[in-house]
């Protein structure tokens, strides 16, 4: 089993729609939770930090469900530039080896006008 | 501006001819990692470091190299390119701690003939 799995999509919305995301996670010891950005061929980029129950950034809000062992983002009135790839990422801090990042494959999105 | 530096960009190489791809990072970070990213298998980790002096393999290191001799620096080395080695190549940098997000260069791609 992945650590991180992710639906691949492609998800293709019209613009002013709401899309959401999940993320599974598989190691219970995971400690802080991530979304990124990444635009084609170009670097990953954080979008939002995933703390306790979760957070809000203007159309962006995220959360987490550790009973559950998921995360989620949600896009509210979607933009053209929201188009991109959402990279799930999980991190174990652990002592022998500190950081551990768990990627998910990542979902795409395209916002059709 | 806090970055990770990532040199070159592009790169087209032979086989069996050495290369090295620079990374730097101006945020005093004690940790940094080096991924690749291949279509439909997301990000995997080739190496990793802890620290000066302090690297370790991830989940794909074989036929590469790292080394730590300062903290702001960790250059990824290949001996011996091969075709399975032509991919995308990001560096990435953080500081101590669970809740610090991953910071990615702006990648380097790598073709192997």
């Amino acid at each position: 089993r992945k650590e991180v799995e992710q639906d691949p999509g492609p998800f293709n919305v019209p613009e002013g729609a709401t899309v959401a995301f999940n993320c599974t996670y598989s190691n219970s010891a995971s400690q802080s939770f991530f979304w990124y950005r990444q635009d084609c061929r170009k670097e990953p980029k954080l979008l939002m930090s995933v703390y306790s129950s979760g957070n809000e950034d203007g159309r962006f809000t995220a959360q987490l469900n550790r009973a559950s062992q998921y995360i989620s983002l949600l896009i509210r009135d979607s933009k053209l530039s929201d188009s991109a790839t959402y990279l799930c990422v999980v991190n174990a801090l652990k002592a022998n080896t500190g950081n551990q990042f768990y990627f998910g494959t990542g979902t795409s999105l395209t916002v059709i006008p | 501006e806090a970055q990770v530096t990532q040199n070159p960009r592009y790169l087209i190489t032979v086989t069996g001819k050495k290369l090295t791809v620079t990374c730097s990072q101006n945020m005093n970070h004690e940790y940094m990692s080096w991924y690749r990213q291949d279509p439909g298998l997301g990000l995997r980790q080739i190496y990793y470091s802890m620290n000066v002096e302090v690297t370790d393999k991830g989940d794909v290191p074989e036929g590469y190299k790292v080394s730590r001799k300062e903290k702001r620096n960790f250059p990824l080395i290949l001996e011996s390119p091969s075709p399975n080695q032509t991919s995308l190549y990001f560096c990435a940098s953080n500081s101590w701690g669970a809740r610090s997000p991953l910071h990615f260069g702006n990648g380097t791609r790598l073709t192997v003939t």
